[in-house]
């Protein structure tokens, strides 16, 4: 089947280290996102990238950066982790070709903590 | 740009009982909006959406959603809820674009048997 899928799926790090998050997907997608899902704060958009050449910033982009490696990698990085960056993260896709842009597919998640 | 609001956070029900989760949204531009259930340890899962037509929407698992325009709501409804539907929901819209996605903080539904 085609999959979104996130490596690691758990992580814990120390304050200052440098982590990747990497996505997958087998889809065919050209659009490409991470979200942020904290208790009572649901979810909350990072970067989106809608091709490979394209990168945007979302709505709580500051202490990240992405890199989109192929149309089917998209890669999230904490150059200096600190502890309220713990959170479970998600990567989503979008098809702009099929017209149904609109609906995103969801990884499984990355457990981030920090300590 | 848009905002969600959910209206509840939690939401206990007896199993078989109606439910019904709000949702509010706000927004100066046209919208379309979804509906996102998330079972433990997993991802999303899209439930229905709205893109345009009819203001009924007809979802998996016997879910349905009614636009309201006038009210900026979608709110999702169950007639019969199972054990099963224990999750969190999630309202969320998008501009006609697909740009950006905004979602609500969730409601936490627990079908009490």
């Amino acid at each position: 089947d085609a999959d979104v899928t996130q490596t690691p799926r758990n992580r814990i790090t120390k304050t200052g280290k440098r982590i990747m998050l990497e996505c997958s997907q087998t889809k065919g997608h050209d659009r490409m996102y991470w979200y942020r899902q904290d208790p009572g704060l649901g979810l909350r958009l990072i970067y989106y990238s809608f091709d490979v050449k394209d990168i945007n910033k979302g709505e709580i982009s500051d202490g990240y950066s992405v890199s989109r490696q192929a149309q089917a990698k998209f890669s999230l990085s904490l150059e200096s982790a600190i502890p309220n960056q713990t959170a479970l993260y998600f990567c989503a896709t979008s098809d702009s070709g099929t017209g149904n842009y609109n609906e995103q597919f969801f990884g499984p998640g990355t457990r981030l903590t920090v300590l | 740009a848009q905002s969600v609001t959910q209206l509840d956070s939690q939401v206990p029900v007896f199993e078989e009982a109606p439910v019904e989760l709000r949702c509010n949204y706000s927004s100066s531009v046209s919208v379309y909006l979804f509906w996102y259930v998330q079972y433990p340890n997993q991802g999303l899962q899209l439930l229905l959406k709205y893109l345009s037509g009819s203001t009924l929407v007809k979802g998996i698992n016997g879910f349905e959603a009614e636009f309201n325009k006038s009210q900026t709501s979608f709110h999702l409804r169950k007639p019969s809820v199972h054990i099963s539907d224990t999750a969190e929901y999630f309202c969320a819209v998008s501009d006609w674009g697909g740009n950006q996605f905004y979602f609500g903080t969730g409601t936490s539904l627990t079908v009490i048997p």
